[in-house]
């Protein structure tokens, strides 16, 4: 158990819907990150919020958006859903921000499109 | 731009044998590597990492890693594969906002 914990663990929902995960980072974390793992892409960093405020972009598409509670619980949402956004959604959390501190990752919410 | 090749979507190994994933980077800086072991159904989890110091670094389970600059590599081993080390193994490079890019990732298969 690494201690972050996401919901929900799976997720099924048809294309054009709006959903979001969630996702609870280790107790004293403040850096949270998401990863989507897919098939066709493999594992991609998507966003990263630092003890509230986004720090880094990667691949995220307009349709997704995030964002970190002042509790430090994060949310991602994915609106106007396409097929190819079925995915693993993993999300990550690190200790400070200013060293290379291990990323603990939750189990992952399975979304699938249909 | 930090990047990462694992050689090899699947390995075969029988048990008792020699691991051996491999891991290239490309880094314009001096780079953190990270090996991370996905179990079925489950999260990824840290088994070693290089950040500074020593170029062999010891994980969990018996994984080993040596840091190679003139080779750009960051290979893992196990001197002796184990039935439980089956899983998927993926290589990282940290870059300067800490987020990991990750290889394609190589499936392990261990033979009895």
């Amino acid at each position: 158990d690494s201690g972050v914990t996401q919901t929900p663990k799976h997720l099924i929902t048809a294309t054009g819907q709006r959903v979001t995960l969630r996702c609870s980072p280790r107790s004293g974390d403040l850096s949270v990150y998401w990863y989507q793992q897919s098939l066709d892409q493999g594992l991609q960093f998507l966003i990263q919020y630092y003890n509230g405020e986004e720090r880094a972009k990667g691949n995220i598409l307009e349709r997704f958006s995030a964002q970190q509670f002042p509790d430090l619980h994060s949310e991602l949402n994915l609106s106007s859903l396409e097929l190819g956004d079925s995915a693993l959604y993993f999300c990550a959390s690190m200790s400070g921000g200013s060293t290379y501190n291990e990323q603990f990752f939750g189990p992952g919410t399975r979304l699938t499109v249909l | 731009a930090q990047s990462v090749t694992q050689l090899g979507s699947h390995v075969s190994v029988s048990e008792g044998a020699l691991v051996l994933l491999r891991c290239n980077y490309s880094s314009s800086v001096p780079p953190y590597l990270f090996w991370y072991v996905q179990y079925p159904n489950q999260g990824l989890q840290l088994l070693l990492k290089y950040t500074t110091g020593a170029t062999l670094v010891k994980g969990i389970n018996g994984f080993e890693a040596e840091f190679k600059k003139s080779e750009t590599s960051f290979h893992l081993t196990k001197p002796s594969a184990h039935m439980s080390d089956a899983a998927e193994y993926f290589c990282a490079v940290g870059d300067s906002s800490y987020k990991l890019i990750f290889g394609s990732g190589t499936r392990l298969l261990v033979r009895p």
